[in-house]
């Protein structure tokens, strides 16, 4: 079935250091991608998205880089601060109207 | 300040007991969405709303019920509460249904049912 998957549940980081956080999609139909944050007691909070027509999009701090062959999406959060702990979520539309959110990956950052 | 807000924040219930979440947007959003998160198996979609007066099933709607009879507003009703149903549920908007369209989210309400 479709499903939306995250290689690691946990991530644990220093202060500094660059993140990555993956996540394979299975469906080839999915034509868009999004990355989600949820700190502890609060709401997913958006990130950055990528269209399937991209390879690679930069924000702030964070760049989304999807691979279409291998169906595997991550994150990369470069000089990863203690506000970067939270939960990662990433999350494929393939085609109709529901996102499908993969499982989470708790990413910690030591000082 | 423009967001969605829910109401209760948590709420600990009975089981058997009749229950509406609340969810307000002042987005104007077409679309509105209610999740809920479970530890370990994500977010799972509930009921969605592309437009005011249209709902569909997600992916778990048994024993949920919702209703759009405006833009802003998308209460979540269990009608008989069980045991089950004790999650965490967000509500999420966006400018309009359909793919490739960000969805903005609520902070949520903590469920415990009894």
């Amino acid at each position: 079935g479709e499903s939306v998957g995250l290689h690691l549940p946990t991530l644990s980081v220093q202060e500094g250091d660059n993140s990555i956080i993956n996540c394979a999609y299975s469906n080839s139909a999915s034509d868009y991608f999004i990355w989600y944050k949820q700190e502890s007691g609060k709401g997913p909070q958006f990130i950055i998205d990528i269209r399937s027509n991209m390879d690679k999009r930069q924000g702030q701090r964070v760049t989304v880089l999807l691979n279409k062959t291998v169906k595997h999406l991550s994150l990369q959060i470069a000089a990863t601060q203690p506000g970067d702990s939270a939960v990662y979520f990433c999350a494929e539309n393939p085609k109709g109207t529901a996102l499908i959110f993969g499982k989470g990956t708790t990413l910690s950052v030591s000082s | 300040i423009a967001g969605i807000t829910q109401a209760p924040t948590s709420q600990i219930l009975a089981a058997g007991r009749r229950m509406t979440l609340r969810c307000t947007q002042d987005m104007r959003h077409n679309a509105m969405y209610w999740y809920r998160q479970d530890l370990g198996l994500g977010l799972r979609l509930i009921h969605y709303s592309n437009t005011a007066g249209t709902t569909g099933k997600g992916e778990v709607p048994d024993g949920y019920s919702v209703s759009r009879a405006n833009t802003d507003d998308f209460p979540l009703t269990l009608a008989s509460a069980v045991p089950s149903q004790t999650s965490v549920y967000f509500c999420a908007s966006s400018a309009a249904g359909g793919p490739n369209n960000e969805q903005f989210f609520g902070p949520g309400t903590r469920l415990t049912v009894l």
